[in-house]
């Protein structure tokens, strides 16, 4: 059974730093692009972008590229979002996602990031 | 590339039909071959019910279906049950490994 499991909910300050992270089971991790999808509380899904664990291939939205890092570790089958410096706009629910041809077959649990001073 | 078009919200008693439109731009028209649909229950992840417009994952009741014309793709879904109440997501793919998102639709189960 393919499995995305999501590190927790983290809390930060404005202009601090965060690292989530995505671990994939169940398939060949290094072969399947995963996707990360932003959804502010009571809105939509946004789509951040995606990478490709085999050889970190990143391609990320023009709304986010920039503002965030994606990456990822094979050893370890798990995907990486970072923020150097967050904002207060950042806070929402971050969910990855593998991208199977054309869709998104499987997700994970979804990361809360509150940014609050 | 602008985000999908859906209704905000839909409803429909128990045992009815509804649908949910999703609407592009004629930029997309080429791209909606592969649209997808997702579920999305109160405090949960999204869950993919449709896929490449019509096909539906293994698991998933025959009472979900997708449709396309033109610019636009519906979801509709048959034999409305409580459990079916939830956010509803079009997603459109891009290409170059990319996907585009509807607004999303709250369906209410009278």
């Amino acid at each position: 059974e393919v499995q995305l499991v999501q590190s927790g909910a983290e809390m930060k300050k404005p202009g601090e730093s965060v690292k989530i992270s995505c671990e994939g089971s169940g398939y060949t991790f290094r072969n399947f692009w995963i996707g990360w999808v932003r959804q502010v509380p009571g809105k939509g899904l946004e789509w951040m972008g995606i990478i490709y664990p085999g050889d970190s291939d990143t391609k990320y939205s023009p709304s986010f590229e920039g503002q965030v890092t994606m990456s990822a570790d094979t050893s370890s089958n798990t995907a990486y979002l970072q923020w150097q410096s967050l904002k207060t706009s950042d806070t929402a629910m971050y969910f990855c996602a593998r991208l199977y041809g054309s869709q998104l077959d499987s997700w994970g649990q979804g990361t809360l990031v509150t940014v609050s001073s | 590339q602008s985000a999908l078009t859906q209704p905000a919200s839909v409803s429909g008693s128990l045992g009815q039909s509804i649908t949910i439109s999703c609407t592009g731009s004629s930029n997309d028209a080429g791209s909606y071959k592969f649209v997808s649909w997702y579920q999305q229950l109160p405090g949960k992840a999204p869950k993919l019910i449709i896929y490449e417009s019509t096909k539906r994952p293994s698991g998933v009741s025959d009472r979900f279906s997708g449709s396309r014309s033109g610019t636009s793709a519906s979801l509709i879904i048959s034999g409305l049950q409580a459990e079916d109440e939830a956010n509803y997501h079009c997603c459109s793919y891009a290409g170059t490994h990319s996907v585009i998102f509807g607004g999303g639709t709250r369906l209410t189960v009278l």
